[in-house]
């Protein structure tokens, strides 16, 4: 069974950094791409950032560029979410989910998120 | 404002049929990237629900079923029943902003 679990989330400073962790089970993790996504409260959902299956290739919302990092470690079925300079706007659950490379991504699995609220 | 526009709410009574409409632009619909829908019940993950503008993974009842059209795309639900009842996203890929776009979310009651 497919089994995606985030955590890291947490109540955090304006200008504030924090790393999201997601724990994947149940499938061959290197065999896909990843994503983190998320929905800020009583909102719908936003694409934050995307990593492939190695790590040599990841892409980001404008959003987040330049102040959000993915990663992954294959070693440890593990992929992550560096967030610095962290805004109110930023303020939102995060889901990881597992990505389908078709003609056009989609995501196939999601995990149940890890709140972050930027707030002073 | 999303990139993908979505109507915030539509209602249906048990038993009848709605359509959900997806309109992007030719950057994304438009210009031939796939359309994919979500389902997210009250306080849990979003769910698959239709991929590549018109397939169900397994599980999904054929009650479900979507279409593409130019720069739009539409989810069809017959056969309404209390338990679908949630909301339900669109998403596609941008080629002007480089990555994966959602719609904004339609609301959907049971009468």
């Amino acid at each position: 069974e497919v089994q995606l679990v985030e955590s890291g989330g947490g109540v955090v400073r304006p200008g504030g950094s924090l790393r999201l962790s997601c724990e994947a089970t149940g499938f061959t993790f290197d065999d896909y791409g990843m994503s983190w996504v998320r929905q800020a409260p009583g909102k719908g959902l936003e694409w934050v950032s995307g990593i492939n299956w190695n790590g040599g290739s990841t892409g980001y919302a404008d959003s987040v560029k330049g102040r959000f990092t993915i990663s992954r470690d294959n070693a440890k079925n593990s992929l992550y979410l560096q967030m610095n300079s962290l805004r109110a706007e930023d303020t939102a659950l995060y889901h990881c989910a597992r990505d389908v490379h078709s003609r056009t991504t989609l995501h196939d699995y999601w995990g149940q998120g890890t709140l972050v609220t930027v707030s002073s | 404002q999303s990139v993908l526009t979505q109507p915030p709410s539509v209602s249906g009574a048990p038993g009848q049929r709605v359509t959900i409409s997806c309109t992007g632009s030719s950057f994304n619909i438009g210009a031939g990237y796939d359309v994919h829908w979500y389902q997210q019940l009250p306080g849990t993950a979003p769910k698959l629900l239709i991929y590549g503008n018109s397939n169900r993974p397994s599980g999904v009842p054929d009650r479900f079923s979507g279409s593409k059209s130019g720069t739009s795309a539409s989810l069809a639900i017959t056969g309404l029943q209390a338990e679908d009842e949630a909301d339900y996203y669109c998403q596609s890929y941008d080629s002007s902003l480089s990555g994966l776009v959602f719609g904004g979310g339609t609301k959907l009651t049971v009468l």
